[in-house]
């Protein structure tokens, strides 16, 4: 009963470094998210997969790019970090793209710090 | 622009008291409407999630409400307990193929022994 999965919890990047963001969930959900949570900005969308194999921009792209391996996960990608994405990030699923019937369900975050 | 509003942005009260936080939104386009409780340095946990034709959903001592004519929800917290010490926050889901969800800023809920 996992859930939504997230790894790792916890990192530190120097500017410039690359990393990737793990996500997995074992619900069978078609759809799945990346949000990044900001103090006084709230939760914004980074990036979205409606369904397997498809992958589009969400209100703050930039910086970013994502891959949906399979049904299952769906990963996030920094090729270069920079300060300004220094933020928690939280991985996302529904049932489908409107989350009508279930809703979403969370990770439980990853804290980025870019030095 | 679809955007949802949170106040207040904290509220303290002592255990025992039953209390209601605010949400209102600007679309009343809204497929459903979701509550979601967050501890500190932790992830988002689904509280309650009311669907468009719902009025009211209830979960223990909870009880969530949604008015879109008016665009508000509440959330209703019964004699509140110290436990009940989080940052609360609803999100509206305008639904379309990105089906994002829209947040609210959140209300951090204080309950006091």
């Amino acid at each position: 009963n996992a859930g939504v999965t997230q790894t790792p919890k916890f990192q530190v990047l120097k500017t410039g470094q690359s990393m990737t963001l793990q996500c997995a969930q074992d619900m069978n959900h078609n759809s799945m998210y990346w949000y990044r949570q900001d103090p006084g900005m709230g939760l914004r969308l980074i990036y979205y997969s409606a369904s397997e194999g498809t992958t589009d921009k969400g209100e703050v792209p930039n910086g970013y790019n994502v891959s949906r391996l399979n049904k299952r996960e769906f990963s996030l990608r920094l090729e270069s970090a920079a300060p300004s994405q220094t933020s928690v990030y939280f991985c996302a699923s529904s049932e489908g793209p409107t989350g009508r019937a279930y809703g979403y369900t969370f990770g439980s975050g990853t804290r980025l710090t870019v030095v | 622009k679809q955007e949802v509003t949170q106040i207040p942005a904290a509220l303290s009260v002592p255990e025992g008291e039953n209390l209601v936080l605010n949400c209102s939104f600007t679309d009343s386009a809204i497929y459903n409407l979701q509550w979601f409780r967050q501890d500190p340095g932790k992830g988002l946990t689904s509280l309650l999630l009311i669907q468009s034709s719902q009025r009211e959903q209830t979960s223990g001592r909870l009880n969530a409400s949604l008015d879109k004519s008016s665009g508000r929800s509440t959330l209703y917290i019964a004699a509140s307990q110290p436990g009940d010490s989080a940052t609360y926050l609803c999100a509206g889901n305008y639904g379309g193929s990105q089906g994002n969800l829209i947040f609210g800023k959140g209300t951090k809920l204080s309950v006091k022994p």
